[in-house]
């Protein structure tokens, strides 16, 4: 099985732009979730999607929001970039409560 | 709000000699402890996972122990060796469909030949 992969693997971009990040989960896997890395803070929980449907959200402003497709992928977007938002953003998926398979980033960079 | 706290960003054990790693909770509706590890520039990797119907799952060299009561669990490793040095995150997940997985801020092992 291939596993989750995620684009762009590094991205670059300046303030007020906006980004759209991409997941492609495992196949069969209906449950994906976005993740925020950044030094001294793990990975904090942007949001989970289960069948095209947004099921748990965690605690980030608006800007950031996210959509699955029917064949599961799902995207991240980001609007109105600011310094902060640089970081690592990993995907991950899982069948249903099993352990999560996670993709290998893509790396943010804010100038 | 952290509900999955790793409070010792890093720990450095000698080669063959035990790790451990902790890991405290907030939540009581989490049922379900795991642990990632992870390498730089790679996304993290699944290690071992214990339910809270259990106290202690083992997994080869890797032991994990839960203690619900003090809502705290650990990660033991043994014997430890060069290739664990990674960074080890703790994950925990609740009960019914809102699942989500919370993480801790993550320990960075370094295991010294």
């Amino acid at each position: 099985k291939a596993g989750v992969t995620q684009t762009p693997r590094y991205l670059i971009k300046t303030r007020g732009q906006q980004v759209t990040l991409s997941c492609s989960p495992i196949s069969g896997h209906r449950s994906v979730s976005w993740y925020q890395q950044t030094p001294g803070q793990g990975l904090q929980f942007l949001f989970e999607y289960f069948s095209e449907t947004q099921r748990n959200k965690g605690n980030f402003p608006g800007r950031f929001s996210g959509r699955q497709f029917s064949n599961s992928r799902s995207e991240m977007n980001v609007s109105t970039l600011e310094l902060g938002d640089s970081a690592l953003y990993l995907c991950a998926s899982r069948a249903d409560r099993d352990e999560q398979y996670f993709g290998p980033g893509t790396r943010l960079t804010v100038t | 709000d952290q509900q999955v706290k790793q409070n010792s960003p890093s720990l450095s054990v000698q080669e063959g000699r035990i790790s451990i790693l902790n890991c405290d909770y907030t939540n009581s509706m989490f049922d379900y402890f795991l642990w990632y590890k992870k390498y730089p520039a790679e996304g993290p990797t699944f290690l071992i996972s214990i339910s809270s119907i259990k106290d202690k799952n083992e997994d080869g060299r890797f032991t994990v122990f839960l203690n619900k009561s003090a809502k705290h669990l650990s990660l033991h490793i043994v014997p430890s060796q060069p290739g664990d040095s990674a960074v080890y995150f703790c994950a925990a997940s609740g009960a019914g469909n809102n699942n989500d997985m919370r993480f801790g801020a993550g320990t960075r092992l370094t295991v010294k030949p």
